[in-house]
C-alpha cells in the first residue's frame, strides 16, 4: 500500500537553530513529493514540491527540501528558524497516474518554535 | 499565486438542515477539484474528487448522497451536506489544482460545520 510517514508528531525548536521536519514515503514508480503547512482553522498553504531534476529544492519563507531517493525520504528543513514558522507542516505524495491523482498525506507534524 | 476562495468559513446550524458550502478558484482553472474532512490535530481525509462537467468520485466509506458535490465550472465546486447531523460536524476544506498532475493543489481556508 502507498503510504507516506512523518515519525514525529511534534518538533521543538529554538528559534534561530536549524529545523528539519521528517518525511518518509512508500509508493510505487516515481512520485511528485510535496510540503504544505497549516495555521490553525486555515486550509493548506503549498510550501514546496519535487518533480524531477536536483534533489534539493527551495520554497517559500525559507524552507527548502531535500529528495533522496535511496532512502525515500524528503525531510523539509530551514536553515534559521522563527516564531512564526510554529504550524502543523503536512507531507504528501502524488503518484502521476492519469490526471487526477490523489495526494497521499502524512499525519502531520507540529513544529513548535520557541523564542 | 493561486488562490482559492472558499465559503463560508464558518457555519452553525441545526441538525437536519443543509447546508452548501462553495469553493472558488479565483485566479486559475481548476481542472480537478478535491473535498477533504479534518478532525482535530489529524491529517486530512479525501472526501471525493471531481472533475469540471463530471460526477464525482467518492471515497470509499463516504455517502455520496449524504455529501452532494456539483463541478460545474472550471472554477466552482459546491459540497452540499444534506441533512445535516452533529456527527456531520467537522473542518471541510476544498482544494483544486490545474490540468497538469505535476502542478501542486491549493487549499481554500476551510470551513468550520457545527451542528445542533
Amino acid at each position: 500500500a502507498q503510504s507516506v510517514a512523518q515519525p514525529e508528531d511534534q518538533v521543538n525548536v529554538a528559534e534561530g537553530n536549524p529545523l528539519t521536519v521528517k518525511c518518509t514515503y512508500s509508493v510505487s514508480g516515481n512520485p511528485y513529493l510535496f510540503w504544505y503547512v497549516q495555521y490553525p482553522n486555515r486550509g493548506l498553504q503549498f510550501l514546496l514540491k519535487y518533480i524531477t531534476g536536483d534533489n534539493l529544492v527551495k520554497g517559500s519563507y525559507g524552507f527548502e527540501a531535500e529528495f533522496n531517493k535511496s532512502q525515500t525520504s524528503f525531510h523539509l528543513k530551514k536553515p534559521s528558524a522563527l516564531v512564526s514558522d510554529s504550524a502543523l507542516y503536512f507531507c504528501a505524495v502524488r503518484v502521476p497516474s492519469g490526471n487526477t491523482g490523489k495526494l497521499i498525506f502524512g499525519q502531520g507534524t507540529t513544529l513548535q518554535v520557541k523564542p | 499565486g493561486a488562490v482559492v476562495s472558499q465559503h463560508p468559513s464558518w457555519v452553525i446550524c441545526k441538525s437536519g438542515t443543509s447546508v452548501k458550502i462553495e469553493c472558488r478558484s479565483l485566479d486559475f482553472q481548476a481542472t480537478t477539484m478535491f473535498w477533504y474532512r479534518q478532525f482535530p490535530k489529524q491529517s486530512l481525509m479525501l472526501m471525493a474528487t471531481s472533475n469540471e462537467g463530471s460526477k464525482a468520485t467518492y471515497e470509499q466509506g463516504v455517502e455520496k448522497d449524504k455529501f452532494l458535490i456539483n463541478h460545474a465550472s472550471l472554477t466552482l465546486s459546491t459540497l452540499t451536506v444534506t441533512s445535516a447531523h452533529p456527527e456531520d460536524s467537522s473542518f471541510y476544506i476544498c482544494s483544486a489544482r490545474e490540468g497538469f498532475p505535476n502542478q501542486p493543489q491549493h487549499f481554500g481556508d476551510g470551513t468550520r460545520l457545527s451542528i445542533l
